[in-house]
């Protein structure tokens, strides 16, 4: 089955250090892929959508500087938290969805195992 | 904007015993996802529904879906320990690519 693969999966530093989170799809190409955050004992809330060659698309009152995407193959997405600082400790997910597919795909978007950011 | 809506958020059942739990949400969608997470973990997806009418089992877990009435339940048959985890249940928008909606998401705990 298709996998995504999310590193590192626990990062722990300092308030005002830049951390990136990786997330590939190992055995599909994807053309869109989505980042969450979740905080504990919460829902997941989509902070943007990925698009492979083109700038992401943030949600409503995510701060496009803070948190840099990058997608610049099909099978690879960044996401930066840049300047770090503990309200940005979080659960973050991504989801990658097959790009084989034509129009929007009616399969379920396969998640990465998730990142756990702790700012101290 | 869409709101998806869980109840309970949270449940506690024994063993052998049937629940249900319910997913609303607020606009006309064409796909409606159900996930299990366990703590600590990432997201297991459970059942893609796409049609009105739409039921579909996967052991103790049924899961169906209402387009007219904006709902989608999680039928827990003979609830298991295994079972314990958080549901949620997450809606794409029409005519939208991909983009999902979660629900506020359902801690169920199944003691023995």
């Amino acid at each position: 089955g298709a996998v995504v693969s999310q590193h590192p999966s626990w990062v722990i530093c300092k308030s005002g250090t830049s951390v990136k989170i990786e997330c590939r799809s190992l055995d599909f190409q994807a053309t869109t892929m989505f980042w969450y955050r979740q905080f504990p004992k919460q829902s997941l809330m989509l902070m943007a959508t990925s698009n492979e060659g083109s700038k992401a698309t943030y949600e409503q009152g995510v701060e496009k500087d803070k948190f840099l995407i990058n997608h610049a193959s099909l099978t690879l997405s960044t996401l930066t938290v840049t300047s770090a600082h503990p309200e940005d400790s979080s659960f973050y997910i991504c989801s990658a969805e097959d790009g084989t597919l034509m129009g929007y795909s009616n399969q379920p978007q396969h998640f990465g195992d998730g990142t756990r950011l702790s700012i101290l | 904007e869409l709101k998806v809506e869980q109840n309970p958020l949270f449940l506690s059942m024994q063993e052998g015993k049937n629940y249900t739990i319910y997913c609303n949400y607020s606009t006309t969608s064409d796909r409606l996802y159900w996930y299990r997470q366990d703590p600590g973990k990432s997201l297991e997806s459970l059942f893609v529904l796409l049609s009105n009418g739409a039921v579909k089992q996967e052991g103790r877990l049924m899961a169906s879906l209402d387009t007219k009435a904006r709902l989608s339940t999680l039928h827990i048959t003979a609830a298991v320990h295994d079972l314990s985890a958080t549901y949620f249940c997450a809606v794409g928008l029409t005519g939208t690519a991909s983009k999902l909606t979660f629900g506020t998401g359902t801690r169920l705990q199944v003691t023995l």
